[in-house]
């Protein structure tokens, strides 16, 4: 079947620290992965995603790449803000257009 | 462009009561979806349509029911409330087809209290 594990939380960081969250799926066939972020109070947003095996998704300074051989997906960004205190999900998308999701970490940047 | 919108933005419920949820999207999505969003659980699947006059079940379908007369709306009902569905809903739609990378867009929520 499919699935999506991601890191839990929370998670605290300094401003400027780098961010690693862990995402890694189960899947059958060809799936697209997506990291969606909700800021609080509101609904879930697009990140970035990647639609195929070594594809890298990007969009703000946060980056993933889509590891077919370790079934990943990690979300990365070199310096975080405190802008980008949210909570994060990673997803996946079957071949038959059936979304997982996560469980969503929690991220919080200190000034 | 409007997106999905979803009213009401929070209500509380007496339990018992019936309360019907609404979702309107006008991205002409063939494909929607209702989540609840509960702390330490992320999302968990209600229902879903793959296309007006189809429904299906999800993840945690018991209390709920949905209809989709139409491509745009897909209002969620909650018959007889209860405690235990005090959640944030989020609806969602999707494009479908063999394209990948079709994302799912989501409405802003409804915070929905039962006491």
């Amino acid at each position: 079947g499919n699935s999506v594990t991601q890191m839990e939380g929370p998670v605290t960081l300094s401003e400027e620290a780098f961010l690693t969250i862990n995402c890694t799926y189960t899947a059958t066939g060809y799936p697209s992965l997506f990291w969606y972020v909700q800021y609080p109070g509101e609904g879930l947003q697009l990140l970035l995603k990647a639609t195929k095996a070594d594809d890298k998704g990007s969009n703000k300074g946060f980056e993933a790449t889509y590891r077919k051989e370790t079934t990943s997906f990690h979300l990365e960004k070199g310096s975080v803000q405190v802008s980008d205190s949210a909570v994060y999900f990673c997803a996946l998308r079957s071949e038959i257009s059936q979304f997982y999701f996560g469980t969503g970490t929690s991220l919080t940047v200190i000034p | 462009i409007a997106g999905i919108t979803q009213a009401p933005t929070s209500q509380i419920l007496a339990a018992g009561r019936r309360m019907t949820l609404r979702c309107t999207q006008d991205m002409r999505h063939n494909a929607m979806y209702w989540y609840r969003q509960d702390l330490g659980l992320g999302l968990r699947l209600i229902h879903y349509s793959n296309t007006a006059g189809t429904t299906g079940k999800g993840e945690v379908p018991d209390g709920y029911s949905v209809s989709r007369a139409n491509t745009d709306d897909f209002p969620l009902t909650l018959a007889s409330a209860v405690p235990s569905q005090t959640s944030v809903y989020f609806c969602a739609s999707s494009p479908t087809g063999k394209k990948q990378g079709n994302e799912q867009f989501f409405g802003p929520g409804t915070r929905l209290t039962v006491l």
